[in-house]
């Protein structure tokens, strides 16, 4: 599985724009890059997801490099609840698609 | 819609039992995976069910094994438990294939003491 390089911890002004990084240099061809997020004691919170494109839906936006080496998650609007551990995970193509491998993710703090 | 459920929610056992953890799926999800969450680590992959059958793996001992049933709901069990498989389990259910999204539960806390 594609290795990922997130920082440890980020910090947000509530209402300002949250933008995660994901490093992902070794992805291959048909390796997905996933987003989950995790709440204290809960289970991890699927966000969104791509291969190549762009991608967009109610709770986020990602955005993939074109030679798909990186990742930015973008959160437009953050809000107090979007406090979390966010977890960037390159999702294997094939027959090992079932596995997903959590790194130590970005802690995310959203402040008022 | 019902997402992902597991039960019970918290356990304690002590060591050597064994124990038997239970999910089940999003509705129309035919794919069920497992994790292991010890504290203050992500989620490592325990194994994962489709047609009834262990189809994918991790590095976790045999004494960790599992079943799935025709309505899709799985079970996970531990035999003679060790302190060290304190943890949050996970259950999570998709569709298959890489572009069908996990949905985690909230998880079973098992303690063993």
């Amino acid at each position: 599985d594609a290795k990922t390089t997130q920082p440890p911890s980020m910090d947000c002004a509530e209402g300002r724009a949250a933008n995660l990084p994901c490093n992902h240099s070794t992805i291959s061809g048909n390796e997905y890059v996933y987003w989950y997020r995790q709440i204290h004691s809960q289970g991890p919170q699927y966000i969104i997801h791509g291969l190549k494109n762009n991608e967009t839906n109610e709770m986020a936006s990602l955005i993939i490099t074109e030679d798909r080496k990186s990742s930015t998650l973008i959160l437009p609007h953050a809000t107090l609840r979007d406090t979390a551990v966010y977890y960037c995970i390159v999702r294997a193509g094939g027959t090992s698609y079932g596995k997903l491998t959590f790194g130590q993710g970005t802690i995310l703090t959203v402040h008022p | 819609d019902a997402g992902v459920t597991q039960s019970p929610t918290h356990l304690i056992k002590t060591r050597g039992q064994q124990v038997t953890l239970r999910c089940s799926p999003k509705s129309g999800h035919d794919t069920v995976s497992w994790y292991q969450q010890a504290l203050g680590q992500g989620p490592q992959f325990i194994f994962q069910y489709y047609e009834e059958e262990e189809r994918q793996r991790g590095n976790f001992p045999d004494r960790f094994s599992g079943h799935q049933f025709p309505n899709y709901s799985s079970e996970l069990n531990v035999n003679a438990l060790l302190l060290g498989d304190s943890a949050l389990y996970l259950c999570a259910s998709s569709l298959g294939g890489p572009n069908s999204p996990l949905h985690f539960g909230n998880g079973t806390r098992l303690t063993v003491t």
